[in-house]
Order: structure tokens, then sequence, then C-alpha cells
């Protein structure tokens, strides 16, 4: 079974608009740990953001949030007035505590802002 | 203050040779990652050192595939015998330590198998 799933292969959002990123994920672990990464065309991974399974408040870091929905097990990303250079590949990724050697991506979506 | 860096950036190889991927972390960092993306998807875990040893084999796809960590710092990663589908970015990662939550991403090394 699929431990994340991104749904949306492809995004479109206009420049300055604001813009979710969908990730569901499967565990059965009580403790864990959520990313997103951004992927540009270079090649490069860069991380974005992180949500332990217990942290209380939302993780924001600039113009990036991570919309956390334990109950549902979603963590999605939201992207704030979306600039161009936000165009790139974005991937969700879990670790387990009963794994921490392992990070678990998905398949990614793939966002273009358009001007 | 330098990243992770893997060389070579880009390796084209025939069919059939052993190929040796690099990846040296950033410095204090004691864990170490290798994952695989092949064109289009998304990371595939390889295998993963805590200083010079590795826990977890079972993610390496084949017994073709070995690496090795010395020194507590830059690793190797040993392609035998490559295959067509071998042909990847192979990126590797590093971070503070085990429980680290954020793994740091070199620009990866472009394997192609002809």
């Amino acid at each position: 079974a699929q431990k994340i799933t991104q749904t949306q292969p492809g995004m479109f959002v206009q420049e300055k608009e604001a813009v979710t990123l969908d990730c569901t994920y499967d565990t059965s672990d009580p403790s864990y740990g959520l990313f997103w990464y951004k992927q540009p065309s270079s090649g490069e991974m860069i991380f974005l953001i992180y949500q332990g399974s217990y942290d209380q408040q939302n993780a924001t870091e600039g113009r990036y949030s991570l919309n956390f929905q334990k109950a549902r097990k979603s963590a999605n990303l939201v992207i704030s007035a979306s600039q161009l250079g936000d165009s790139a590949m974005y991937f969700c990724a879990m670790r387990e505590s009963t794994s921490y050697d392992k990070v678990i991506f998905g398949p990614g979506t793939s966002l273009s802002v358009i001007p | 203050g330098a990243g992770v860096s893997q060389s070579p950036s880009n390796k084209v190889t025939e069919k059939g040779k052993d190929v040796e991927l690099r990846c040296d972390p950033i410095s204090g960092h004691t864990a170490l990652y290798w994952y695989r993306q092949s064109l289009g998807q998304g990371l595939e875990f390889l295998i993963y050192f805590q200083g010079n040893s590795a826990p977890d084999k079972s993610g390496l796809p084949s017994d073709r595939f070995s690496a090795e960590r010395t020194g507590g710092s830059v690793s190797t990663l040993t392609i035998q015998r490559t295959q067509q589908e071998d042909s990847a970015v192979y990126l590797c990662a590093s971070s503070l330590g085990f429980i680290s939550t954020t793994q740091y991403f070199g620009p990866g090394t472009r394997l192609t198998v002809l």
C-alpha cells in the first residue's frame, strides 16, 4: 500500500495567488514526521517545512504552511502569494519513529506558476 | 559553509561496466542517505548510514549495488555490471543525526547506462 499519496500530478496557479498541494499518508506509528521538499528543474531537493505528529501547531515557514489534519492523515502544503520561482516538483515525505533511517517520499506534484 | 557534494555530476557508461558514485556530506553530519530518482518518478530510498554502519540494506535494488562509508564522512555507492534500468539520478543527503528532522540533499549524479 502507498504510504504517501499525492493525488495531483500537476497543478497550475496564477502568480500572487495561494495554492494547496495535497498529501495524505498511511501509518500506524503514533510518532512520525512529515516533510515537504521542492525540486526545481535544476534537480536539487530543497527542504521546505517539517511537521511532527505531536506538534500542537501547524508548521509555518515564510510563505509555506502545512495544514496538518491528523485524524484525516493529511498534511497539505499551502503556498501563499505564489511566485514564478515556485514552479517546481513538490514532494511530501514521511519518517516513522519505528524506522528513523527511512524517509518515504510521495510521487510528487508538479506546480506551474502562471504570470 | 559547504553543502552536500556529489561526484561526478554526470556519468555515462556502457552496460556491464562498474561505476562508483561519491557523496561528501556536510561536515559534522553523522547520518547519510542514498536515494534513486528515475525519470519523472519520486525518490526511492536505497540505504542509510549512521556513522560508518548501515543498519538496513534492504532498499538496495539488487546485489549489484553496494555502498560504504569510511571515517564517518565520504560515502561511495558502487553499481557493478550496470544495466540500462540503473539509469537514474542518484541523490545523496545528510543530516545531523539519527533523529534530526532535516535532510540536506546534494545535486545528484545523473547516471546513463547505454
